[in-house]
């Protein structure tokens, strides 16, 4: 296992597109989280998932984001009609039920031009 | 809503010297994180703390959670080039383990 994997690394688009980003958690972990980071600021939370279910959602995920795990593994992370305020690190993370501690990939970043 | 205040923001040392930063929040945390994040990539976890008190080491790095549960520190001795960086505190505000996360402290050694 190489730990959380995220893909793209990089994703530039123009505003109005939809974007989506995939993330791969360490196999054994049940939880997954998004947080959105932008310049000189720590992470924010988005939303989190144990397993299938989606049990948390920050009021910063608009109804132009959506995330799904459809078979508690892999997660999706889609922006629909990107805005230039979308522009930020998207940071994927899984962890076990019972740790503190996170594993974070190494991000998304998405810019919208 | 809940904070992390993480001081200092920003810090210039020489190659060698000992670091030390600190995260206060004014609700109790029942976890302490400290984070390491390089440009371009996700935080990378350095350290967890669990218990009021506690005194955790990973190598050069040592950090604290402190008595009153309000307060976490992160020292760093004889630092390298490689510890530049910017280091994060958080902690898991509910069982969900939503993490609130300080404002990092910027470590920038000089040659």
């Amino acid at each position: 296992d190489t730990g959380v994997s995220q893909d793209p690394r990089h994703k530039i688009t123009k505003r109005g597109q939809n974007v989506t980003f995939r993330c791969d958690p360490i196999s054994e972990h049940n939880r997954l989280y998004w947080y959105r980071q932008t310049l000189g600021q720590g992470p924010e939370f988005l939303t989190y998932f144990q397993n299938e279910a989606q049990l948390e959602k920050s009021r910063l995920l608009s109804d132009r984001f959506s995330a799904e795990r459809p078979k508690g593994s892999f997660s999706t992370l889609e922006i629909q009609r990107t805005e230039q305020g979308d522009s930020a690190m998207y940071l994927c993370a899984s962890s076990l039920v019972s740790h503190g501690g996170y594993t974070f990939g190494s991000g998304t970043r998405l810019t919208v031009v | 809503g809940q904070q992390l205040n993480q001081s200092p923001q920003s810090m210039f040392i020489q190659e060698g010297e000992d670091v030390s930063m600190n995260c206060t929040s004014s609700s109790i945390f029942n976890t302490w994180l400290w984070y390491k994040q390089d440009p371009g990539e996700g935080p990378v976890l350095l350290i967890a703390l669990y218990k009021a008190g506690e005194l955790t080491s990973n190598g050069r790095l040592t950090a604290q959670f402190g008595i009153t549960r309000k307060d976490s520190f992160l020292n760093i001795s004889a630092s390298i080039p490689s510890d530049v960086g910017i280091y994060f505190c958080a902690g898991p505000m509910d069982s969900n383990y939503q993490l609130i996360w300080g404002a990092g402290t910027k470590l920038i050694i000089k040659p």
